[in-house]
């Protein structure tokens, strides 16, 4: 079944702990985006990467890490998270960032910060 | 870069009756406008989608307008059901990001 898995669903966290939320593909998508989604504020797009070592900020990337060593994983980190990264994020792909390329998306990861 | 605005915020509708939803985009470079409905703790989910050389498309009970002129698109939901009732979002599509509205919440009483 063609999917985007991202692990854990859940999460609470303290403060400064660093986490990494992980996030898999299984559709050879070359394109790769992680967004939160906030009450009133819709989605907005942290990081994407257009293929495997090619990343690059989105709209709200402060606080977050992304690397892209395969072209399946995408994977984001908090080094040091801060209680305004409570959010619920979300994980995407596509075949690639041109028309006519439908959005994929996980099934969220609601982090919580404390 | 790209500014989606959508409205409205929630939309309540009695089962049968017709909903629309309106979303304005401001980069003229935008070229693919997707809709997408995210029901109850599930992701988004695509459920129509145009590109900016149609002017109008259509599924079953959905349909999606685009005016390229006037940087505007509309989701059309006829004969709405009690399930159709969830957050439909907007987006917009430029050279490498999907830039997203801040939803709509649809709410079809029986």
């Amino acid at each position: 079944e063609a999917q985007v898995t991202q692990n854990p669903r859940y999460l609470i966290t303290v403060t400064g702990k660093k986490l990494t939320v992980t996030c898999s593909q299984n559709m050879n998508h070359e394109y790769m985006s992680w967004y939160r989604q906030d009450p009133g504020l819709g989605l907005r797009q942290i990081y994407y990467s257009m293929n495997v070592e090619v990343t690059d900020k989105g709209d709200v990337p402060e606080g977050y890490k992304v690397s892209r060593k395969e072209k399946r994983n995408f994977p984001l980190i908090l080094e040091s998270p801060s209680p305004n990264q409570t959010s619920l994020y979300f994980c995407a792909s596509s075949f690639g960032a041109g028309t006519n390329t439908e959005a994929f998306f996980g099934q969220g990861t609601r982090l919580t910060v404390v | 870069g790209e500014n989606v605005e959508q409205h409205p915020s929630t939309l309540s509708v009695q089962e049968g009756d017709s909903a629309v939803i309106k979303c304005t985009y401001s980069d003229s470079a935008s070229n693919y406008f997707p809709w997408y409905k995210q029901e109850l703790g599930k992701g988004p989910q695509l459920i129509i989608d145009i590109r900016s050389n149609v002017g109008e498309k259509k599924d079953q009970r959905i349909a999606v307008t685009l005016n390229k002129t006037a940087k505007h698109f509309s989701l059309h939901i006829t004969e709405t059901q009690p399930e159709d009732s969830a957050v439909y979002f907007c987006a917009a599509r430029g050279y490498s990001t999907l830039t997203f509205g801040k939803g709509t919440m649809l709410l079809v009483s029986p």
